[in-house]
C-alpha cells in the first residue's frame, strides 16, 4: 500500500551546520513531494516542494532532492538558525489517487544556539 | 483569501456526547482532507474528498467517525459518541488539483 517513511525522528544540530532529513515512498506513480515545517501549537506549512521531472530545487537555505529511481527524496537545510527548530514532515502525491497526499510521520529538528 | 476555516478551535467534551468540526475549504479548491494528529499516531489522513464526492475513508478509525461535503464550502466530521482516546488535533486541508496542500488552524478536542 501507499507509505512514506521518514529519518531520522529526532535530530539536533548545532546552529550554523546543516540539516538533512531523509524519505523514502512505497509508490512509483507517486510525482508530487511536499515538505511541511510545524511549529509548536500551530499548523503545517508549506515550506518547499519538487515534482517529479525535476531532480533538485532550492530556495535559499533550504534545497530539496529527489531520485526517482530509488524512490527517495530529501530536505536540505544549510546555516541552520533556532528558529528553524521544528518538525518537518515529508510527504508524496499521486494524480492516480485524486491527488491523495501521504504523510511521513515527522523529524523533531532542534538548532542549538 | 482567508485560507481554510475550521470551528471551533477548542473543544471540550464529556466522553459520550456527538462532537462536530466544521471546515470551510480555500475557494476554488477541488480536494479536502481531515486529518487527525497525536503525539502517538502522528498526522493521520482520516478521509478525502474529491469534488465534493468522498474518494477514500480507509484512514476513518471506526463507525464512531463521519464526514460529509454537501457542498464545495463546507465540510463536517462528526464523532458520535466521542472516547478520549479521540482527543487531539484534527486538521482540515485544501487543495486544488496538485498545487500546494493548505492546512486550517485545527481543532484541539479534549474528551473527558
Amino acid at each position: 500500500g501507499e507509505n512514506v517513511e521518514q529519518h531520522p525522528s529526532t535530530l539536533s544540530v548545532q546552529e550554523g551546520d546543516s540539516a538533512v532529513i531523509k524519505c523514502t515512498y512505497s509508490d512509483s506513480a507517486s510525482n508530487y513531494f511536499p515538505w511541511y515545517k510545524q511549529e509548536l501549537g500551530k499548523r503545517p506549512q508549506l515550506i518547499i516542494d519538487i515534482r517529479s521531472n525535476v531532480g533538485e530545487k532550492k530556495d535559499q537555505r533550504i534545497a530539496v532532492t529527489l531520485n526517482k529511481t530509488a524512490k527517495h527524496f530529501s530536505l536540505h537545510i544549510t546555516e541552520t538558525q533556532p528558529e528553524d527548530s521544528a518538525v518537518y514532515f515529508c510527504a508524496a502525491s499521486w494524480k492516480t489517487s485524486y491527488d491523495k497526499v501521504i504523510f511521513g510521520p515527522g523529524t523533531s529538528l532542534s538548532v542549538i544556539p | 483569501d482567508a485560507g481554510v476555516i475550521q470551528s471551533p478551535r477548542h473543544e471540550v467534551t464529556e466522553m459520550g456526547q456527538e462532537v462536530t468540526l466544521r471546515c470551510k475549504p480555500i475557494s476554488g479548491h477541488n480536494s479536502l482532507f481531515w486529518y487527525r494528529q497525536t503525539m502517538m499516531r502522528g498526522l493521520e489522513l482520516l478521509i478525502y474528498f474529491n469534488n465534493n464526492v468522498p474518494i477514500d475513508d480507509s484512514g476513518m478509525p471506526e463507525d464512531r467517525f463521519s464526514a460529509k461535503m454537501p457542498n464545495a464550502s463546507f465540510s463536517t466530521l462528526k464523532i458520535q459518541p466521542s472516547e478520549p482516546r479521540d482527543s487531539a488535533v484534527y486538521f482540515c486541508a485544501s487543495r486544488r488539483n496538485q498545487e500546494t496542500q493548505y492546512f486550517g488552524p485545527g481543532t484541539r478536542l479534549l474528551v473527558l
